[in-house]
């Protein structure tokens, strides 16, 4: 149990759907961010919230939007995804100490589009 | 951009000693992370270096070179359970993490 809980685990869904992916942290955390992560390829950062602010947005396309209405929770809202979006998208947290500042991550959520 | 490499994937035997090399080629350092993932599980921390040296905890140790740009993991004593990817990550700024592809280690009884 590493404390981030993501929702739903797995999902399929077709190109004209929308659907939500859920991530809480129950850790105390004031950082949460989204990775997607495709087999054999390094984790990619997608977006960075500090303290509920938007502070990255790693060139992801518009169909990904993220949501982070207090640093407890973190939404990702996906629309008109494409196959290739296919992949293990992970939550992590961390608490911005200026020092070690070690992230934790979710179990992932696995999602395949059609 | 970026460079983080480390081998695809390493196979050893159980009881046995296996070392994981990182070498990475970033914009800036800020410390370098071993995180272990077990398929289809979260990545879990397992060591962090920020300093030159070996970091030992437990049957896992980490050592890093900054001079050098590289690091490894070393797995002793290795366990069934110790079968599972090894992700090196490099903070190249205040928070953002780069990956490696990871090392999926396999063990053999």
């Amino acid at each position: 149990e590493t404390g981030v809980t993501q929702t739903p685990r797995h999902l399929v869904m077709g190109m004209t759907n929308k659907k939500s992916l859920k991530c809480e942290q129950h850790l105390g955390h004031n950082a949460m961010y989204w990775y997607k992560q495709s087999a054999k390829k390094p984790l990619e950062l997608m977006f960075v919230y500090n303290f509920k602010e938007q502070t990255e947005n790693n060139s992801v396309p518009s169909r990904f939007s993220p949501e982070c209405p207090n640093s407890s929770h973190l939404f990702l809202h996906l629309h008109t995804l494409q196959p290739e979006d296919s992949a293990l998208y992970l939550c992590a947290s961390s608490q911005a100490t200026g020092g070690q500042e070690t992230q934790y991550f979710g179990p992932g959520t696995r999602l395949l589009v059609l | 951009g970026q460079n983080i490499d480390q081998p695809t994937e390493m196979t050893a035997t159980e009881g046995a000693i296996v070392q994981i090399n990182c070498t990475y080629q970033t914009s800036g350092f800020n410390g370098l992370f071993w995180y272990q993932q077990h398929a289809g599980e979260a990545p879990t921390f397992l060591s962090y270096n920020v300093l030159d040296g070996l970091e030992e905890k437990g049957r896992f140790s980490s050592f890093l070179s900054r001079s050098k740009g590289y690091s490894y993991l070393l797995l002793k004593e290795l366990q069934m359970k110790d079968s599972a990817s090894y992700l090196c990550a490099v903070r190249d700024g205040d928070y953002k993490l780069s990956f490696g592809a990871g090392t999926t280690v396999t063990v053999r009884a």
